[in-house]
């Protein structure tokens, strides 16, 4: 059984340029949310989505946007990027039918913007 | 805003030693959960505490929810250094976001 897989691990940027990551749950999860790593900080929440629609919004600008797929994957889109948004970006899955259900995160991406 | 305030931010242990970390705020939680994260990877849920008071063991691990629900600790008795890691508390929300303290960076030596 597959886990939280997220693609690519390791990406560079230019300042100013668009980014895409990708996430793929793991089987039997349809919520998704993505989280900012800041080096040597705790995860901060960006946002959740929810049968492909955002259910939970963080402090985060509108240059952040995602979706959500009909099979429950999910992108998280940054435009304009900052030297700031350097950090690692990690996504976690859980399952909807259940409260309280255990969320399962991926390894991440991290992006270095120069 | 829900704010978790760990303590020590870093920790540096010879192997066999025991340690206690803190995770505090001033809100009062339905439930806080500890999670370790490692290098190059994603945090892995440890254990979820509910009800003030419990104390919950997971091996040499040892953990605790305040009676007042705004505080827990994490007690870790003779280190390994396969301990070594971030440790992080996060609260939940009803609709599954966490909030996440700063984290704990412990370094266990042999």
């Amino acid at each position: 059984d597959a886990g939280v897989t997220q693609s690519p691990t390791h990406l560079i940027k230019t300042r100013g340029q668009q980014v895409t990551l990708r996430c793929s749950p793991k089987s039997g999860h349809d919520t998704v949310s993505w989280y900012q790593q800041a080096l040597g900080q705790g995860p901060q929440f960006i946002f959740q989505y929810y049968e492909e629609e955002e259910r939970q919004r963080g402090n985060f600008p509108d240059r952040f946007s995602g979706h959500q797929f009909p099979n429950y994957s999910s992108e998280l889109n940054v435009n304009a990027l900052l030297l700031g948004d350097s950090a690692l970006y990690l996504c976690a899955s859980s399952g909807q039918g259940q409260p309280n259900t255990e969320a399962f995160f991926g390894q991440g991406t991290r992006l270095t913007v120069v | 805003t829900q704010l978790l305030e760990q303590s020590p931010q870093f920790l540096s242990i010879q192997e066999g030693e025991n340690l206690t970390v803190y995770c505090n705020s001033s809100s009062v939680f339905s439930s806080l959960q500890w999670y370790r994260q490692e290098p190059g990877e994603g945090p892995v849920l440890l254990v979820t505490v509910v009800t003030g008071g419990e104390v919950k063991k997971l091996k040499r691990l040892t953990f605790q929810f305040g009676d007042a629900r705004k505080d827990s600790s994490l007690h870790i008795t003779a280190a390994q250094p396969g301990d070594t890691g971030l440790y992080l508390c996060a609260a939940r929300n009803a609709g599954n976001m966490l909030t996440f303290g700063g984290g704990t960076r412990l370094m266990v030596k042999p």
